[in-house]
């Protein structure tokens, strides 16, 4: 069975601060998916990785997946209350269901 | 109208009933999924469907059914709900060009709690 850890498990910081967020496995992914779920709503897809060490910029937020394809990072710079949220991992590829993490939860304080 | 929707959005039933909760999609997506999802535990697949002819067991089925009534509609039962069938349920949909997954598309959830 395919395992996905994430970190940290809960994240509090101020306004205007950087934060990294990570997503860890033993087993190799085709491809990596990072969500962020508010509360009341499902989970809305951020972004897709599928080539070892690459990196993907959203606005504010930087993802890289391993040169393994084993991990990822979510970093968000200048982090705003609107960046709250449960971010959710999910690792799979060809002929492979798609496997979540627990999730990292993030409050953003004002 | 939401890409997905799930009816009904909270749900209170008693142990021993049967319930079922319903899926629509309009993205043309070949591909749904039912998952629930527990704090701490994060989303576990409970069947999915790659087209209306196909359904497999995810990794949590037992104790679910489900249906494939049309490309666009998928819905799940609980033939007899227990208490820790209480839980958040998610329906979801896929966009699966060349046998790759690029990403879900997820419902608003259904909040369903067994007393």
């Amino acid at each position: 069975t395919q395992l996905l850890e994430q970190s940290p498990q809960f994240l509090s910081i101020q306004e205007g601060e950087n934060l990294t967020v990570y997503c860890n496995s033993s087993s190799v992914f085709s491809s990596l998916q990072w969500y962020r779920q508010e509360p009341g709503e499902g989970p809305v897809l951020l972004v897709t990785v599928v080539t070892g060490g690459e990196v993907k910029k959203l606005k504010r937020l930087t993802f890289q997946f391993g040169d393994a394809r084993k991990d990822s990072s979510l970093h968000i710079t200048a982090a705003q209350p609107g960046d709250t949220g449960l971010y959710l991992c999910a690792g799979g590829g060809y002929g492979q269901n798609f496997v979540f993490g627990p999730g990292t939860r993030l409050s953003v304080l004002p | 109208d939401a890409d997905v929707t799930q009816t009904p959005r909270n749900r209170i039933t008693k142990t021993g009933k049967r319930i079922m909760l319903e899926c629509s999609q309009t993205k043309g997506h070949d591909r749904m999924y039912w998952y629930r999802q527990d704090p701490g535990l994060g989303l576990r697949l409970i069947y999915y469907s790659f087209d209306v002819k196909d359904i497999n067991k995810g990794e949590i089925s037992d104790g679910y059914s489900v249906s494939r009534q049309a490309q666009a509609k998928f819905s799940l039962s609980l033939e007899s709900a227990i208490p820790n069938q209480t839980a958040l349920y998610f329906c979801a949909t896929s966009d699966s060009t060349g046998g790759m997954d690029y990403g879900y598309t997820f419902g608003s959830g259904t909040r369903l709690t067994v007393v």
